[in-house]
């Protein structure tokens, strides 16, 4: 049974562009968790969600971050026009059920030059 | 807000020896999440206990779930070299909250 799955394992964008990391939960996990890491800081909940519904994005920034899980494919976390301050870790997580059990991904290591 | 402090932040110890790390909080949580994060990898579930007072053993690991649900122990036996890493506690409140609350984790390291 393959592992969360996180693509890419490292991104390297400048100021202003785009970034999209990609996850795909373990299989028949419909729960989905993005977390967030910065340098000797603990891991940070973003956001959660089901197939093609957010439930909970009380974590996530309001102006340039979206996700999506949608019915085919991978969770997408999405950060528009990034910042330096955006360079972190990125972390997907999922399970099969509720929150007490969370798979977690390698990772998608996020540096903005 | 819910806080789960980590103690101690850095531990070196002898391979051979025993030790305990600490993860507290002035919050009640309904489960608690044990995990152990490899430089460059994420965090690798190890354990998570549910009841109060539970103990779970993992070879030579023991975790512990206080009796209020507050705090939690891990305590490893006979340190190995392969036990080296970074130790991260992690709380569901429960209530229709679905977030895990991270402590900052034990960065721990064992000497040959």
């Amino acid at each position: 049974n393959a592992g969360v799955m996180q693509n890419p394992r490292h991104l390297v964008r400048r100021r202003g562009q785009e970034a999209r990391l990609r996850c795909s939960p373990m299989k028949g996990h419909s729960h989905v968790y993005w977390y967030r890491q910065l340098p000797e800081e603990g891991l940070k909940f973003m956001v959660y969600l089901q197939k093609e519904n957010i439930i909970d994005e009380s974590g996530m920034p309001k102006e340039r971050f979206s996700a999506e899980f949608p019915k085919e494919g991978p969770s997408i976390l999405r950060i528009q026009q990034v910042v330096r301050g955006d360079s972190a870790a990125y972390f997907c997580a999922s399970s099969p059920t509720g929150p007490d059990t969370q798979y977690f991904g390698p990772g998608t290591r996020l540096t903005v030059l | 807000t819910q806080l789960l402090e980590q103690s101690p932040q850095f531990l070196s110890i002898q391979e051979g020896e025993n030790l305990t790390v600490y993860c507290n909080s002035s919050s009640v949580f309904s489960s608690l999440q044990w995990y152990r994060q490899e430089p460059g990898e994420g965090p690798v579930l190890l354990v998570t206990v549910v009841t109060g007072g539970e103990v779970k053993k993992l070879k030579r690991l023991t975790f512990q779930f206080g009796d209020a649900r507050k705090d939690s122990s891990l305590h490893i036996t006979a340190a190995q070299p392969g036990d080296t890493g970074l130790y991260l506690c992690a709380g569901a409140s429960g209530a229709g909250s679905y977030q895990l609350t991270f402590g900052k984790g034990t960065k721990l390291s064992v000497i040959p």
